[in-house]
C-alpha cells in the first residue's frame, strides 16, 4: 500500500522569507508526486509534479519541489513568500490507478 | 465550461433525507473523481470513473452511497437517508485520462450540512 505524509499541521513564515513545506512518501512502485493548494472556500488548484526526469520541477506562483529518491520526499518550496500564499496545501503520490493525498499543511504567511 | 462546477454549492438538509450532487467535469475529460474533505482536512477517495464505468467503488463508505456517470460527462453522487456524520465538503475532480500523469483539476465543491 503506499501512503504520503505532510509531518507539519501547519508552518509559519514571515513574508520575504523562504518557506518549504514538507512531503515524505512510501509507494511500492515509481511514483508520481503532486502538490496542490486550497485556498477557503475553493477546490484544490494543482500547482506542479514531478513525473521523470530533473529532480527540481517548477510549478505555478514560484513554487518549485524537489524529488529525493533516497529520502522519499517531495518537499515543497519557494524562495520569498507572500501574504498570499497562506493557504492550505496538499501533496499527492500515485500509482497507477491509486491517488492517496496527504493530510495537508495550513501555510500562513505574516506580513 | 472553463473548469469543473459542482452544484449546489451549499446543501443543508435533515437527516434522513436523500440528497443528489451534481458534477460538471472539463469537456474532453475522460476520469472524473469524487472525494469528501471534512472541516478543512485531508482528502477522502470515494469513487472515480473512467468513461461511464465506476472500476474502483472502494472508497464509497456504506452503501447508502452511490454515484453514476452518463454520457461520459455528469456525475451525480447521492446519499441516501443522510446521517449527521454525511456533513463534510464533497468535492468532483476530472482529468484528460485516467494515466498517472495528469494532474485532477477540482470543483469548488458542494458543502452538505445535516441538520
Amino acid at each position: 500500500a503506499q501512503s504520503v505524509a505532510q509531518p507539519e499541521d501547519q508552518v509559519n513564515v514571515a513574508e520575504g522569507n523562504p518557506l518549504t513545506v514538507k512531503c515524505t512518501y512510501s509507494v511500492s512502485g515509481n511514483p508520481y508526486l503532486f502538490w496542490y493548494v486550497q485556498y477557503p472556500n475553493r477546490g484544490l488548484q494543482f500547482l506542479l509534479k514531478y513525473i521523470t526526469g530533473d529532480n527540481l520541477v517548477k510549478g505555478s506562483y514560484g513554487f518549485e519541489a524537489e524529488f529525493n529518491k533516497s529520502q522519499t520526499s517531495f518537499h515543497l518550496k519557494k524562495p520569498s513568500a507572500l501574504v498570499s500564499d497562506s493557504a492550505l496545501y496538499f501533496c499527492a503520490v500515485r500509482v497507477l490507478n491509486d491517488m492517496r493525498f496527504g493530510a495537508g499543511t495550513r501555510l500562513t504567511v505574516k506580513p | 465550461g472553463a473548469g469543473v462546477s459542482q452544484s449546489p454549492s451549499n446543501k443543508v438538509t435533515e437527516k434522513g433525507k436523500d440528497v443528489e450532487l451534481r458534477c460538471d467535469p472539463i469537456s474532453g475529460h475522460t476520469a472524473l473523481y469524487w472525494y469528501r474533505q471534512s472541516l478543512g482536512q485531508g482528502l477522502e477517495f470515494l469513487i472515480y470513473f473512467q468513461g461511464n464505468s465506476a472500476p474502483d467503488k472502494s472508497g464509497l463508505p456504506s452503501d447508502r452511497f452511490s454515484a453514476e456517470r452518463t454520457g461520459g460527462s455528469v456525475s451525480t453522487l447521492t446519499i441516501q437517508r443522510t446521517q449527521q456524520e454525511d456533513s463534510a465538503v464533497y468535492l468532483c475532480a476530472s482529468s484528460y485520462t485516467n494515466s498517472g500523469n495528469q494532474p485532477q483539476h477540482f470543483g469548488d465543491g458542494t458543502r452538505l450540512s445535516i441538520l
